[in-house]
């Protein structure tokens, strides 16, 4: 069984750029989330996708987007990238909200992003 | 609204030393409480789920209760050794109608030699 995996693991970005993340899903997992973790915080909610549809979003402005492809597979995409952008991005899987609680989320190891 | 507080933010302790985590959450209609560890730059680890209707779960040297109706959840670490030196943070979930964990700011632990 693999488990979550997300690249690029570092990235530094120029502010007004984009950048695009991505996640593999853990095998059986249908769900994607992804979190925005800035220095010394929790993680916060940026959005989720089932069946390759948004299925929530947290409060992050429009210009943040994804994607979840056929294989359960995700993107995150950033345009016109802020100073405070610079964080670590995390993706976690999992499996139907019906069967949540019973076996809870699997993060990847994130991805570090520095924007200059 | 949900909010999730840790408590202390920060912990040293010498090797050896029983540890117990705090966090807390206002509101109780939670399905589960998940514990994770994070190690300086790294992802999470997920140590112990609390379902909704279970009060503790153990995980060698792990204890995790989960009190629903005060709001609280402990995190013992029994024994604790260098090894365990992270950021743990705790999160409960599913929240606001999908699959959307609420976490706290996490305590950092260092356990010196």
């Amino acid at each position: 069984e693999t488990g979550v995996t997300q690249s690029p693991t570092h990235l530094i970005k120029t502010r007004g750029q984009q950048v695009t993340l991505r996640c593999s899903s853990q095998s059986g997992h249908n769900t994607v989330s992804w979190y925005q973790q800035a220095l010394g915080q929790g993680p916060q909610f940026i959005f989720q996708y089932y069946r390759e549809e948004e299925n929530g979003r947290g409060n992050f402005p429009p210009r943040f987007s994804g994607l979840q492809f056929p294989n359960y597979s995700s993107e995150l995409n950033v345009n016109a990238l802020e100073l405070d952008d610079s964080a670590l991005y995390l993706c976690a899987s999992s499996l139907r909200f019906s069967e949540i609680a019973n076996y809870g989320y699997t993060f990847g190891s994130g991805t570090r992003l520095t924007v200059v | 609204k949900q909010e999730v507080t840790q408590i202390p933010a920060a912990l040293s302790v010498p090797e050896g030393e029983n540890l117990v985590l705090n966090c807390s959450f206002t509101d109780s209609a939670i399905y589960n409480l998940q514990w994770f560890r994070q190690d300086p730059g790294k992802g999470l680890t997920s140590l112990l789920l609390i379902q909704s209707s279970q009060r503790e779960q153990t995980s060698g040297r792990l204890n995790a209760s989960l009190d629903k109706s005060s709001g609280r959840s402990t995190l013992y670490i029994a024994a604790s050794q260098p090894g365990d030196s992270a950021t743990y943070l705790c999160a409960v979930g599913p929240w606001g109608g999908y699959n959307k964990l609420i976490f706290g700011a996490g305590t950092r632990l260092a356990v010196h030699p």
